[in-house]
């Protein structure tokens, strides 16, 4: 069964300074999704980025970048220049559009963000 | 382009009541997903529709959770009755793929249920 771990329950880092989130998950498949989503405290979850497992080319969103490692199956969110306004959960998610047909998430990671 | 829209976005019940959740997906998205997030933990797939169909409703306990998508646009879940365990945000969420692949998701606000 797919699964999604994300082993940082909490993460700190000061303004302006670059932090990782790390993710790893476990599947068979050789072609999938994976997603990085936030959720600030008023609870609407929003997509930060994407990436393709058949893509080798790690995606990049603006201050955020992904470390993907398909063989060690981890994907890691680097958030780079930090901004109060990143201050919230980071979940890691798994998309195979086989027979589970599942979105799967970790349990997160609560990112404060000192000024 | 409008968003995921949910109501009520807070609830207060007494355990063995019952309660409905709304939910408007973006337009002209064909999936919606109506998911529960318990404190502490990251969101799980209860209901998945396509168009007016379920496709997936394996993690919803139907003793007491239904959920419909009469005319393949806004959605309605039911809890009846509400037992403690079920107080969680109820996260509704669409996005425009088929089934086999349904892409990328967009949530909408949630509904934090609160059962007592």
């Amino acid at each position: 069964a797919q699964t999604v771990t994300q082993s940082q329950p909490e993460m700190s880092v000061q303004e302006a300074e670059t932090v990782t989130l790390s993710c790893t998950y476990d599947t068979s498949e050789s072609d999938y999704y994976l997603f990085w989503y936030k959720q600030p405290p008023s609870r609407q979850m929003i997509l930060v980025i994407r990436q393709e497992a058949y893509k080798q080319q790690n995606a990049t969103e603006n201050r955020f970048s992904v470390n993907f490692q398909k063989a060690a199956k981890s994907f890691s969110l680097k958030i780079s220049d930090s901004q109060l306004g990143d201050a919230a959960m980071y979940f890691c998610a798994y998309y195979y559009g086989g027979a589970t047909n599942k979105l799967i998430f970790g349990t997160g990671t609560l990112l404060a963000v000192q000024p | 382009e409008a968003g995921v829209a949910q109501s009520p976005r807070y609830k207060i019940i007494e355990k063995r009541q019952s309660v409905a959740f709304w939910c408007n997906p973006i337009s002209g998205h064909a999936t919606l997903y109506w998911y529960q997030q318990i404190l502490g933990q990251g969101p799980k797939l209860l209901i998945q529709f396509q168009n007016n169909g379920v496709v997936d409703d394996s993690q919803l306990p139907k003793d007491r959770f239904s959920a419909e998508r009469l005319k393949g646009v806004d959605s309605t879940l039911k809890i009846q009755p509400a037992k403690l365990e079920d107080s969680a945000v109820y996260l509704c969420a669409s996005s425009s793929g088929l089934a086999g692949w349904s892409g990328t998701q967009y949530f909408g606000p949630g509904t934090r249920l609160t059962v007592l």
